[in-house]
């Protein structure tokens, strides 16, 4: 199986910052890879696949790098709405394992 | 609109099993997989398995196989999926979610459904 790594496992951040947060996949995965938010009793809501697709109604502040191994996640210019823990997964190969998880609260 | 509506939640003893249910609306249903996810309390989540809305067929992670079983009923647009051998460990919140057509990642979840397994 494809193991996936996320840091850091958690962040404190203001309103207006700039949040970048790395996914690394123990092999090859190309840009098979997607990013989910989830919000604490709700289901995960994609917003980027292949890498660096932005999911349509996904804000533009949003944005997806990376290939092979490594990938980030960048929010440009964090918004109250975006406190909530991000996972990437790799849709390369199955299972199609997740990350542990990155949690951005407020700072 | 495209919408997941998952079944309730369920209590069983361990050694148990439990059939979740999974009904799809708004779009073809047998033009898409429906993956199965699950997240067990305050941890993340955890990819268990694939399924062919379309021909049936299913790829399970390896941690369930032989536990798992995924299936579909076409006439009522509905996927289930039935975990055997409850114990604590799968005391969870485990989701339906449908594969994008672009690629494979899940644009729609269901609700979620917590299935808890305790004497």
């Amino acid at each position: 199986d494809i193991q996936m790594t996320q840091s850091p496992s958690s962040l404190s951040a203001s309103v207006g910052d700039r949040v970048t947060i790395t996914c690394r996949a123990s092999q090859n995965i190309s840009s098979y890879l997607n990013w989910y938010q989830q919000k604490p009793g709700k289901a995960p809501n994609v917003l980027i696949y292949a890498a660096s697709s932005l999911q349509t109604g996904v804000p533009s502040r949003f944005s997806g790098s990376g290939s092979g191994t490594e990938f980030t996640l960048t929010i440009s210019s964090l918004q109250p709405e975006d406190f909530a823990t991000y996972y990437c997964q790799q849709s390369y190969s199955t299972p199609f394992t997740f990350g542990p998880g990155t949690k951005v609260d407020i700072k | 609109q495209v919408q997941l509506v998952q079944s309730g939640a369920e209590v069983k003893k361990p050694g148990a099993s439990v059939k979740i249910s999974c009904k799809a609306s708004g779009y073809t249903f047998t033009s898409y997989y429906v993956h199965w996810v699950r997240q067990a309390p305050g941890q993340g989540l955890e990819w268990m398995g694939i399924s062919n809305a379309s021909g049936g067929s299913t790829s399970y992670a390896q941690k369930f196989q032989g536990r798992v079983t995924m299936t579909r009923d076409t006439s009522t647009s509905t996927v289930y999926m039935e975990l055997s051998s409850l114990t604590s460990e799968d005391t969870a919140v485990y989701y339906c979610a449908r594969e994008a057509p672009r690629g494979s990642y899940s644009d729609y979840w269901g609700q979620g459904t917590l299935v808890s397994v305790s004497s």
